[in-house]
């Protein structure tokens, strides 16, 4: 059964900082992994997809790796800014399968 | 941009009573899906659809729920006879194809069951 934990749980950061949050998985064979944003009581909003071919994928300040045969994908923010705080979540999917398996979440406060 | 829109964002109901939640995926996706995030806890699948029928469930995705695409742009979940612990935030998602492309999820419907 596929496994995704998140570390750190939270993190609290003075803005202008990089960070590197990190998500591990237990099962290696993914088809892909997404990086999501959610806002307290709000829905989930797509950050970054990785397929499970690819290293890296960037976009704007954001850069999530993948590491596949590790079992491994962080996501580098940089310059962090106080509307970056929020929770973020990994999830990947499985070879054969539609599903998503979602992580532990990384919640995020960046102070001004 | 387009979007998943989700009704209602939130909903009381009794427990024992019937509930449908409703959404609209975007316009050009074929998959669609529903997911649960009860408070503190991870989200969780519940169930994939593609092609008017269902395509994959959870174990959590059992005969008191049901799913369907009524018409061309809706997409629902009926949760029958609710029970308190299927207080939950219940997300639609979509996806243009399966596997190689993102899935977008609605704003959410916060269920509460008394």
């Amino acid at each position: 059964k596929q496994e995704v934990t998140q570390i750190p749980a939270a993190l609290s950061v003075p803005e202008g900082e990089n960070l590197v949050l990190n998500c591990s998985f237990t099962d290696s064979a993914i088809y892909n992994l997404q990086w999501f944003r959610q806002d307290p009581g709000k829905g989930l909003t797509s950050l970054l997809l990785i397929q499970s071919s690819q290293r890296e994928q960037t976009s704007g300040r954001l850069n999530a790796s993948l590491d596949k045969s590790s079992g491994r994908s962080t996501l580098y923010i940089a310059a962090s800014q106080p509307g970056d705080s929020a929770t973020y979540l990994c999830a990947v999917s499985l070879e054969g399968f539609q599903k998503l398996v979602f992580g532990t979440g990384t919640r995020l406060l960046v102070s001004p | 941009e387009p979007e998943v829109t989700q009704t209602p964002s939130h909903q009381v109901t009794q427990m024992g009573q019937e509930v449908i939640l409703r959404c609209v995926p975007i316009s050009n996706h074929l998959y669609f899906y529903w997911y649960r995030q009860i408070l503190g806890q991870k989200v969780e699948f519940l169930v994939s659809f593609y092609n008017n029928e269902i395509s994959e469930k959870s174990e959590i995705f059992d005969d008191q729920f049901s799913v369907e695409r009524p018409d061309g742009s809706n997409f629902t979940l009926k949760i029958r006879s609710t029970k308190l612990e299927d207080s939950a935030m219940y997300f639609c998602a979509s996806s243009e194809l399966w596997g190689r492309n993102t899935i977008y999820f609605g704003e959410g419907s916060w269920l509460t069951v008394v």
